[in-house]
């Protein structure tokens, strides 16, 4: 089973309006990443937000951790149609050699 | 140029058949991982590497085998291909496991007639 889970699976905004996305896991973590997927091509990297770290920004993104609900949310303010993309979250497991990912949500930004 | 690269890009073979996936990355990238990419399921790990002659297996190891005898590649085999591995395959690396960031090759679409 995968260890990282997206909510919502989908979600369209208009340009402009802000999106949140988040991610649950079941075990305890050194960090917790963040990775975008255009269409038809690889993850990149967006933010690593360390177990010790409440809050990272970076640019429109915001990203929080809280390790006591085992949950982190990425915010995109004043979304772009650019930002169309599928968002993943990832974390270590297996003693810290496994990089797993969740399920992934869908942002649909219209214009 | 720098960078991970798969190859091939698109791959249709038979049931059956064994058929090898290729994966490069010119940082020389401790770690590196396969994934697969289904609709529905997000990226699942098949299998990883922390270096050189070590690997271990993922999630989803079942019908691949794998292969590290040099640091910069890593290729994913299966032996012997279903139907239900067709999917996309993305090969990542990073310098250290989760501790930095992964990059992920452009990935091999994979469908097994």
């Amino acid at each position: 089973s995968q260890q990282g889970e997206e909510d919502p699976q989908a979600l369209s905004i208009q340009e402009g309006e802000n999106a949140t996305m988040n991610c649950s896991y079941k075990t305890s973590i050194n960090n917790l990443q963040w990775y975008r997927q255009n269409s038809g091509r690889g993850l990149v990297h967006l933010i690593l937000i360390r177990s010790n770290e409440r809050e990272k920004h970076s640019g429109r993104l915001r990203v929080t951790l809280d390790t006591s609900k085992k949950s982190s949310s990425l915010l995109i303010t004043a979304s772009r149609a650019a930002d169309t993309a599928s968002y993943f979250c990832a974390i270590l497991t297996g003693g810290g050699n496994k990089l797993t990912f969740g399920t992934g949500t869908q942002l649909k930004v219209e214009l | 140029d720098a960078g991970i690269t798969q190859s091939p890009r698109y791959k249709i073979t038979e049931t059956g058949r064994q058929v090898t996936l290729m994966c490069h990355q010119t940082w020389s990238h401790s770690y590196m991982f396969w994934y697969r990419q289904d609709l529905g399921h997000g990226l699942r790990l098949i299998y990883y590497s922390a270096a050189a002659d070590i690997t271990d297996k993922g999630e989803v190891p079942d019908g691949y085998v794998v292969s590290r005898s040099k640091t910069e590649n890593f290729p994913l085999t299966l032996e012997s291909a279903t139907r239900s591995q067709t999917s996309v395959y993305f090969c990542a690396s990073s310098e250290w496991s989760g501790n930095t960031e992964a990059f992920f090759g452009q990935g091999t679409r994979l469908t097994v007639v």
